[in-house]
C-alpha cells in the first residue's frame, strides 16, 4: 500500500526557516517524481515544487528562490526546505506522487504550517 | 503560472449530471492531454478521478468523466449522489516541469 507520511509542520515566524519531511513507503521510491501542493486555509490547490527521479527540480514563481526541494533516495524521502517564510505562505503542505500520467496520484494527509509573529 | 479558471460552485439533485468547466491557455489546457481532475471532501487530502483529460484511476466510478476542448476541460459527473458533495479541481501540466491547478468548485448535491 502506497503511503506519504508528511511532518515538520508547525508554527513559524516570518523571515524563519522550516523543513517539511514525506516518508513514502509502498513503492519503488527513487523510480517516481515528487512534488509539493500547498492549500491555504479556506483556498485551492497550490502547485508548489517538484523533484523527478534524476534529481532534477523546478518551483512555483511563488516560492523561486525561497524554497529548496531534495530527495534521500536511502530514506524513502523528500524534503521542503523553506526559507523567509511569509504570512502568506501558511498553509496545508501536502506530498504528492506523480504516476505516469502527469497526474498525482498518491497524497500525503498533509502538513500545517503557520507563518505568524 | 496562472490558475485555471473554473466556477466557484455548481449545484445538481441527486441523479441528475452537473458539468464543471476549467479554462486555461495555450500554454497549458491547450498544449498538453494532461488535465486531471481531483476531488476533496473537507479536510481531507485529494483524491484524483480523472487523468489524461478523461482516463480513470481503477476504482474511480464510471459516473465521473472527462473532456477537452481547446484551451477548456470538463468534468461531467452523472447520477449524483450524496457522496459527491466536495470540491473539484483541475490541474494541467503546463510545461518545463511545471502544473497549475484551477481554483477549486464546489458541488453542493441540492
Amino acid at each position: 500500500e502506497v503511503q506519504l507520511l508528511e511532518s515538520g509542520g508547525g508554527l513559524a515566524q516570518p523571515g524563519v526557516s522550516l523543513t517539511l519531511s514525506c516518508a513514502a513507503s509502498g513503492f519503488t521510491f527513487s523510480t517516481y517524481a515528487m512534488s509539493w501542493v500547498r492549500q491555504a486555509p479556506g483556498k485551492g490547490l497550490e502547485w508548489v515544487s517538484v523533484i523527478s527521479s534524476s534529481g532534477s527540480t523546478n518551483y512555483a514563481d511563488s516560492v523561486k528562490g525561497r524554497f529548496t526541494i531534495s530527495r534521500d533516495n536511502s530514506k524513502n524521502t523528500v524534503y521542503l526546505q523553506m526559507r523567509t517564510l511569509r504570512d502568506e505562505d501558511t498553509a496545508v503542505f501536502y506530498c504528492a506522487r506523480e504516476g505516469s500520467s502527469s497526474s498525482f496520484d498518491y497524497w500525503g494527509h498533509g502538513a500545517l504550517v503557520t507563518v505568524s509573529s | 503560472q496562472s490558475a485555471l479558471t473554473q466556477p466557484a460552485s455548481v449545484s445538481g439533485s441527486p441523479g441528475q449530471s452537473i458539468t464543471i468547466s476549467c479554462t486555461g491557455t495555450s500554454n497549458d489546457i491547450g498544449s498538453y492531454n494532461l488535465v486531471s481532475w481531483y476531488q476533496q471532501h473537507p479536510a481531507k487530502a485529494p483524491k484524483v478521478i480523472i487523468y489524461e483529460g478523461n482516463k480513470r484511476p481503477s476504482g474511480i466510478s464510471d459516473r465521473f468523466s472527462g473532456s477537452k476542448s481547446g484551451n477548456t476541460a470538463s468534468l461531467t459527473i452523472s447520477g449524483l449522489q450524496a457522496d459527491d458533495e466536495a470540491d473539484y479541481y483541475c490541474c494541467s501540466y503546463a510545461g518545463d516541469n511545471t502544473w497549475v491547478f484551477g481554483g477549486g468548485t464546489k458541488l453542493t448535491v441540492l
